[in-house]
């Protein structure tokens, strides 16, 4: 069945550092693949998404690149804040079908 | 409209008691999800409606679990009998998906509510 891997944490850098969290899928046929995260006390929002295979999604300096000959969608940001330290989420929702299958999450700390 | 409402936000109940909590999801959006999050997981698919249709329902749904949406506006979710087991945060989620849409939408999750079973 579908599912979604990604790393474990908790990840903890120290701030201007480079991230990266690691993303796996498995899917039948061609999925839509999405990055939520979750803030303290929060809901979760919904950071960037791809819908199709090289596609790059893109918000607040992060970025994910759908790679289907990986099925891999990794998480970058050149230079974290301590204000991104949160909990997030890959997902994925299989095409035409709108059910999301979500990772078991990675937190992230960041440090002055 | 400010996004996807869940009430009541935190809940604390009686093992074999009954729990009901709604969700008002944004006013134009035709799909609405519910999950089911514990501590240290991601989010696990409950159920999801189409309007008024409840179109799948997850194996975790239990029988003491059902969940309504009538006039396909808010959902309730019911437990019954509760079990320390079911402890968890509850996440409702919404989304717009036009008739023919061939690429998916994304959802728009409520800030869920927490049910603790003593």
């Amino acid at each position: 069945g579908d599912s979604v891997t990604q790393m474990e944490g908790p990840v903890t850098l120290s701030e201007e550092a480079f991230l990266t969290i690691n993303c796996t899928y498995t899917a039948t046929g061609y999925p839509s693949l999405f990055w939520y995260v979750q803030y303290p006390g929060e809901g979760l929002q919904l950071l960037l998404k791809a819908t199709k295979a090289d596609d790059k999604g893109s918000n607040k300096g992060f970025e994910a690149t759908y790679r289907k000959e990986t099925t891999s969608f990794h998480l970058e940001k050149g230079s974290v804040q301590v204000s991104d330290s949160a909990v997030y989420f890959c997902a994925l929702s299989p095409y035409n079908f709108n059910k999301f299958y979500f990772g078991s999450g990675t937190k992230l700390n960041v440090k002055p | 409209d400010t996004g996807v409402s869940q009430n009541p936000r935190h809940k604390i109940t009686k093992r074999g008691q009954n729990v009901t909590f709604r969700c008002d999801p944004i006013s134009e959006h035709n799909r609405l999800y519910w999950y089911r999050q514990t501590l240290g997981q991601g989010p696990e698919f409950l159920t999801y409606f189409q309007n008024e249709a409840q179109l799948e329902k997850s194996r975790l749904l239990s029988d003491r679990f059902s969940a309504e949406r009538p006039k396909g506006s808010f959902s309730t979710l019911e437990i019954q009998r509760t079990e320390q087991g079911d402890s968890a945060m509850y996440l409702c989620a919404s989304s717009l998906v036009s008739p023919g849409q061939a690429t998916n939408t994304e959802a728009f999750f409520g800030q869920g509510t927490r049910l603790t079973v003593v």
